[in-house]
């Protein structure tokens, strides 16, 4: 079965602060695809990153990184210097390979809010 | 570019009623995709279709009905409405069914469904 968690409910920082989202995932998949979404309080599902499972370099994108460690199934997020606008909700999500099994596993998501 | 469109964006219906969304995907996508995220949750998958077929079944309600029309947009039709329905109803298209980064899957803005 396929499972995300990202045990971190909620985190609080100051803006400016650095800040890491958790997750971890299980997959029996050789082959999978893992993301992450944003979803600010509009509503809307803004995707992030997708990494997949032969690719474990490290990615940063702007303030923006991602730490991708097979051995310990994790995928966390790191945001730099984090501003007002970064409050959202975090999902991370998990996607097999192939067949009809492309729905998107998501996390329960970790509500980041990021105080002025 | 042009997005995956969702009608309407916002439902407010009552108990026991009916309640039919729609999803237009990206030209030229096949795929279609339904999730449902209730109240302080993570989405989760309903049903896709491809090609007009389903090809995938989630924790879809008997009361819930998805169908893809021969121009591929779909419609998630809702019957016996419950307050539990409430719910974010993401539709998200993809060009093709096989897993692969050019398969991705890109999430319209959602319809909030509110239940009274």
């Amino acid at each position: 079965a396929q499972k995300v968690t990202q045990a971190q409910t909620e985190i609080s920082v100051v803006e400016k602060e650095d800040v890491t989202l958790d997750c971890v995932y299980e997959t029996r998949d050789t082959t999978y695809y893992l993301f992450w979404y944003k979803q600010p309080p509009s509503g809307e599902l803004v995707f992030l990153i997708r990494r997949n499972s032969f690719d474990e370099q490290n990615e940063i994108s702007g303030r923006y990184s991602w730490n991708f460690q097979k051995s310990t199934s994790s995928f966390n997020f790191t945001i730099t210097a984090s501003q007002v606008v970064d409050s959202a909700v975090y999902f991370c999500a998990l996607r097999g390979y192939g067949g009809a099994t492309n729905k998107l596993i998501f996390g329960t998501g970790t509500l980041l809010a990021v105080q002025p | 570019a042009a997005g995956v469109i969702q009608s309407p964006r916002h439902l407010i219906k009552e108990k026991r009623e009916t309640a039919t969304l729609k999803c237009y995907p990206i030209p030229r996508h096949d795929t279609v995709y339904w999730y449902q995220q209730g109240p302080g949750q993570d989405p989760q998958f309903l049903i896709s279709f491809y090609e007009k077929m389903q090809s995938d079944k989630g924790s879809i309600p008997d009361r819930f009905s998805a169908q893809q029309f021969s121009d591929y947009h779909s419609e998630l039709n809702m019957s016996s409405l419950e307050l539990g329905d409430s719910a974010l109803y993401f539709c998200a298209s993809s060009q093709g069914l096989a897993g692969g980064v050019t398969n991705e899957q890109f999430f319209g803005p959602g319809t909030r469904l509110t239940v009274l």
